[in-house]
């Protein structure tokens, strides 16, 4: 049973709009939730970050929302740029112990 | 040479070849995991090795073993693979293993290991 679920295995965006990555997740005990990226060929390498205690966090044209009550959370990119064409994973860790990953999103940006 | 390193990048083997992976992190980090990435799966932690002492086992196969003979280097050893063993294998390393959620033990992935069990 997959604990952190990304239900969108791939997005497309044109360049200059808005990307929303979605995540999911059932274990409530999650209390810390990141973002990779990844390129072909390459390994995945962190992006962003939020602990339970905040409901957002955001670092330039990446923010990511955290919804606790509904278990879910998003990685918004704005505005969009080809090089942000990747394969998105979001994780989740309880109480520090061993991340769990979800199945990641490929987003296409198109310009 | 910085990050994390893995050798070799492909890797071609029959069912009944034994062969080795290995990861190599110049970043001081104390703890060192194996992830293998299939397609369209998630990304399934396999073994985790915190100050060289292998922390994790996330119940894998025996004909996959691990090896942390510091905390620089790690090795998977293969044995009498199966084709649906073919994957992505991912190294990573972290300053430590407990810590994450204080925002200090974000994973440095290498770029990976492509197996495929003929």
């Amino acid at each position: 049973d997959q604990q952190v679920k990304q239900n969108s295995p791939s997005l497309s965006v044109q360049e200059g709009r808005i990307s929303i990555l979605n995540c999911d997740y059932t274990n409530s005990m999650f209390d810390y939730f990141l973002w990779y990226k990844k390129y072909p060929a390459e390994g995945p390498t962190f992006l962003i970050s939020i602990s339970s205690i905040k409901d957002k966090n955001e670092d330039g044209r990446f923010t990511v929302f955290l919804n606790k009550s509904a278990k879910h959370l998003s990685l918004h990119i704005v505005p969009s740029q080809p090089g942000d064409s990747a394969v998105y994973f979001c994780a989740a860790s309880e109480y520090g112990n061993k991340l769990v990953f979800g199945a990641g999103t490929i987003l296409r940006v198109k310009s | 040479e910085t990050g994390v390193t893995q050798t070799p990048r492909h890797l071609v083997m029959g069912m009944t070849n034994k062969k080795s992976l290995k990861c190599e992190q110049h970043l001081g980090h104390n703890a060192m995991y194996w992830y293998k990435q299939s397609a369209k799966k998630p990304l399934e932690l396999m073994f985790v090795y915190n100050f060289k002492e292998q922390t994790e086992n996330n119940s894998v196969p025996s004909r996959f073993s691990p090896e942390c003979p510091n905390s620089s280097h790690l090795f998977l050893h293969l044995h009498t693979l199966q084709p649906e063993d073919s994957a992505l294998y991912l190294c990573a390393s972290s300053q430590d293993y407990v810590g994450l959620a204080v925002g200090a033990g974000e994973l440095f992935f290498g770029e990976g290991s492509r197996l495929t069990v003929l």
